[in-house]
């Protein structure tokens, strides 16, 4: 099946520091990811859709100037967190739909714990 | 709008016991109905999933009926192990295809 990786995998920053995240569809093409958010014991909430070649779309309550998300190819989404509060730590997960032979069928990343200190 | 619902946990079960955990949902359209483990330290794994009514999703012993009269989505197995230890997650994505909505998780743990 496909395979999507992010990079870092677990990543502890300064409070006030900005941290980029990477996730990379390491077999196919996707020219939509999406990003989301895990809190302890909780779900996955759906923070943005990343369109490769115009702006991502975000979801109602997600700060778009703190959450930049880049779609710099076909196969690569990052996700910025700007000014990064303890607040912001998390586990960020993305996911690819993984075309047509995988029809309406999503692939996630392995996740990316952040820690604000 | 969408949303799923899915009982909550923690389930604690004994080796080879009988799982039920349920799901329902509600969507505009017709949605394709998914469930996901997510296992200690790792990403979250497509488990099984139905495109329509009455499609019925199974694998490794996982087995979900889509049924729309219900609006539900249970998952059910025979006879768990150890290793199905994890949390399972519900979802649903809807016909603008893509975007998915989850069910808060069920944590499973199963005692040998």
């Amino acid at each position: 099946g496909a395979v999507v990786s992010q990079h870092p995998s677990w990543v502890i920053c300064k409070s006030g520091t900005s941290v980029k995240i990477e996730c990379r569809s390491l077999d196919f093409q996707a020219t939509t990811m999406f990003w989301y958010r895990q809190f302890p014991k909780q779900s996955l909430m759906l923070m943005a859709t990343s369109n490769e070649g115009s702006k991502a779309t975000y979801e109602q309550g997600v700060e778009k100037d703190k959450f930049l998300i880049n779609h710099a190819s076909l196969t690569l989404s990052t996700l910025t967190v700007t000014s990064a509060h303890p607040e912001d730590s998390s586990f960020y997960i993305c996911s690819a739909p993984g075309g047509r032979a995988t029809y309406n069928e999503q692939f996630f990343g392995p996740g990316t714990r952040l820690t604000v200190l | 709008g969408n949303s799923v619902t899915q009982m909550e946990g923690p389930v604690t079960l004994s080796e080879e016991a009988f799982l039920t955990i349920n799901c329902t949902y509600t969507a505009t359209g017709y949605p394709s109905l998914f469930w996901y483990v997510q296992y200690p330290g790792e990403g979250l794994q497509l488990l099984l999933k139905a495109t329509k009514a009455d499609d019925k999703g199974s694998n490794k012993g996982f087995e979900a009926t889509y049924r729309k009269e219900t609006t539900s989505f249970h998952l059910e197995k025979g006879s768990v192990q150890v290793s199905d230890s994890a949390v399972y997650f519900c979802a649903l994505s809807d016909q603008d295809f893509n975007k998915f909505y989850f069910g808060s998780g069920t944590k499973l743990n199963v005692k040998p």
